[in-house]
């Protein structure tokens, strides 16, 4: 089966670094994506890891560890408009998406 | 290019009633997913497609949910007779491909489903 784990908020503000962690159990993997959805809105592809290693896309970055089963989002100089859920997603076939992590950014 | 079609946004139906959703993918996708997000989890995959062939249809109760993709392209998912518990978003995903190993799936903005 598969199984992921986020923490289910955090909580930063404006300006600030945040990470969010992942953790999954899969009988198979290609890969690790990272998704974001605003409230009432649809998910939104942000980054993709299938090495090893870290994946910078502006102002986003994301690492996968496979030998640990555990990944994180790295969100820098936060704005108010990241507030929204982050959902980690494994890929082997079909997606299996963790249940999220509400980001509330403060200013 | 064009995003991912849903309708209805919305729909309110008492239980035991039927209900049906419409997605049209992306032009050219191969694959469209249907997926079930209740409040405060993550979408939780019910059927994907290939085409207009079913590549997963696990998690799909069966004894009440239906889905086809006609021709390839776009789809219907439907529920008779609803439950409480069928309330959620329904979202439906298209990708280029499908079951490759870096792939990108597009969301619609979903159908929000109220069973009373």
């Amino acid at each position: 089966g598969q199984s992921l784990e986020q923490p289910s908020e955090v909580t930063a503000v404006e300006g600030a670094i945040v990470q969010i962690n992942c953790t999954y159990q899969t009988s198979g993997f290609y890969g690790l994506s990272w998704y974001q959805q605003h409230d009432g809105g649809a998910p939104t592809f942000l980054s993709y890891n299938a090495l090893d290693g870290l994946e910078e896309t502006g102002r986003f970055s994301s690492f996968l560890s496979r030998s640990d089963s555990y990944g994180y989002l790295l969100l820098q100089e936060l704005q108010m408009k990241d507030s929204a859920s982050y959902f980690c997603a494994t890929n082997f076939n079909k997606f299996y998406f963790g249940s999220g992590t509400k980001l509330n950014v403060k200013p | 290019e064009a995003g991912v079609a849903q309708s209805p946004r919305y729909k309110i139906i008492e239980k035991r009633q039927s209900v049906a959703f419409w997605c049209n993918p992306i032009s050219g996708h191969a694959t469209l997913y249907w997926y079930q997000q209740i409040l405060g989890q993550g979408p939780k995959l019910l059927i994907q497609f290939q085409n207009n062939g079913v590549v997963d249809d696990s998690q799909l109760p069966k004894d009440r949910f239906s889905a086809e993709r006609l021709k390839g392209v776009d789809s219907t998912l439907k529920i008779q007779p609803a439950k409480l518990e069928d309330s959620a978003v329904y979202l439906c995903a298209s990708s280029r491909i499908g079951g490759a190993r870096q792939e990108t799936q597009y969301f619609g903005p979903g159908t929000r489903l109220l069973v009373l």
